[in-house]
């Protein structure tokens, strides 16, 4: 059964360091997503993107992320200088098409530890 | 207040037992969803309710949707210890390109 990748499963940085987070999304999926969960907390959503540019994101997407989908099977997440509450479990998910009907595909998410 | 408010925040029952939370959403949904995670891991689907149905099954699950209530229940029959996992719902609303509004989850402890 086709599922959504991520890498690496834990990334540890420090403070001030750039870090790229991996998805490869389902292949024929056309929307995409990112999502972190700081421990013990819900799910929030980042961003979505869409026909290779962002269609919504929250307020917590700011200057310091930015999305990219480089080569048409990979979806990545940067953060340009962490900071120690970026920690947290980052996912990405996918859905096949248009209909807000479509399930979401999550991955398994990047844990993000910055010290 | 939030979209998408799971209670009972934490649940602790006896193997065989059900279990049974619920969850309130604000806003109009295009359809709801429930996921599980186990402590540290992935969100793993559990199933999808359309905003025009109003109960679904899928093996020892039941989950129903009360859109004029703005609220969608999530029965577990016959617990099993595996069951032990944070469960949460997350919305879809009308007005958004398919985003998640996750609530915070019930916390569920099954207890062999």
């Amino acid at each position: 059964e086709p599922e959504v990748t991520q890498t690496p499963s834990h990334q540890v940085t420090q403070m001030g360091q750039e870090v790229i987070l991996r998805c490869v999304p389902i292949s024929n999926h056309l929307y995409f997503y990112w999502y972190r969960q700081i421990l013990g907390q819900k799910v929030e959503f980042l961003v979505s993107f869409y026909n290779n540019e962002i269609s919504e994101k929250s307020e917590i997407f700011d200057d310091q992320f930015s999305v990219e989908r480089p080569d048409g099977s990979n979806f990545t997440l940067k953060i340009r200088s962490t900071k120690l509450e970026d920690s947290a479990m980052y996912f990405c998910a996918s859905r096949l098409g248009g209909g807000a009907y479509n399930e979401q595909f999550f991955g398994p998410g990047t844990r993000l530890t910055v010290l | 207040s939030q979209q998408g408010e799971e209670d009972p925040q934490a649940l602790s029952i006896q193997e065989g037992e059900n279990a049974t939370m619920n969850c309130s959403y604000k806003t109009s949904i295009n359809n709801l969803q429930w996921y599980r995670q186990n402590s540290g891991r992935g969100l793993v689907h559990l199933i999808l309710i359309r905003s025009n149905e109003r109960e679904k099954h899928s093996g020892r699950l039941r989950v129903t949707l009360d859109t004029s209530k703005k609220s969608s229940s999530l029965l577990i029959t016959a617990s099993r210890a595996a069951d032990t996992a944070s469960y949460f719902c997350a919305t879809v609303t009308t007005d958004s390109w398919g985003k998640f509004q996750f609530g915070a989850g019930t916390q569920v402890v099954v207890t062999p």
